[in-house]
């Protein structure tokens, strides 16, 4: 079983339009987060929840919504999609008992813009 | 503001030889911790060691080990015995106690050559 996973892995989209990557993990984990990697590699944190809590916002647009149903699910929801936002988006849970950044990473979902 | 540099861009060793990737960092936090994480062709980030500032001694994870100088804020990792599949971007990575938000480096990419 995948510990963290994310759908779509691939997502190719037109600009203007709104799209959702979903996440999951069944580790058990309080502590969900979004990262966004972009073209150059290079990872940021965009949010963290904490049992469904949001605990870090940084300065993401706010066409970018993250959403907690439950402390396993945190999905990502991103509106009038522009070409900057073309990334690759990674999802990672962490156990915080384990100490902090022990994140568990999902396997990325690659979002390109057109 | 905490800052991870990770000074060479691209890398590559020979199977077998042993390599050392650089990372500093800077902060005036007291209680913080370090990482290498790998992010293999496959795009999904593992854990591969982890280091306390509390702690004097350096990690060693199987062939991989971290040099930390807590002084200097450097903390290199070094791979033993390289292997085909350590080629891998290599990303350095800090977090302080109390904080949910893992700060990456621009990261490392390895190749190891047959």
């Amino acid at each position: 079983d995948t510990a963290v996973s994310q759908t779509p892995k691939y997502l190719v989209t037109q600009m203007g339009n709104d799209k959702s990557i979903k996440c999951e993990q069944n580790l058990g984990h309080d502590t969900m987060y979004w990262y966004k990697q972009d073209s150059k590699k290079f990872l940021k944190i965009m949010f963290s929840y904490n049992n469904k809590e949001l605990i870090i916002n940084e300065t993401v647009p706010n066409r970018f919504s993250p959403k907690s149903p439950d402390k396993a699910h945190l999905n990502l929801h991103i509106n009038s999609l522009e070409l900057g936002d073309s990334a690759v988006y990674f999802c990672a849970s962490s156990p915080r008992t384990g100490g902090p950044g022990e994140l568990f990473f999902g396997e990325g979902s690659r979002l390109t813009v057109l | 503001a905490q800052t991870v540099t990770q000074s060479q861009p691209e890398m590559s060793v020979q199977e077998a030889e042993t390599v050392t990737l650089s990372c500093t960092y800077d902060t005036s936090e007291n209680n913080y911790y370090l990482f290498w994480y790998k992010q293999p062709p496959s795009r999904q980030m593992i854990l591969v060691i982890r280091q306390e500032a509390y702690k004097q001694q350096n990690a060693t994870e199987n062939r991989f080990s971290v040099n930390f100088q807590k002084a200097a804020k450097s903390f290199s990792l070094k791979i033993s015995d390289s292997q085909l599949g350590d080629t891998a971007m290599y990303f350095c990575a800090f977090t302080f106690g109390g904080s949910e938000k893992l700060v990456f480096g621009k990261g490392t990419k390895l190749t190891v050559n047959p």
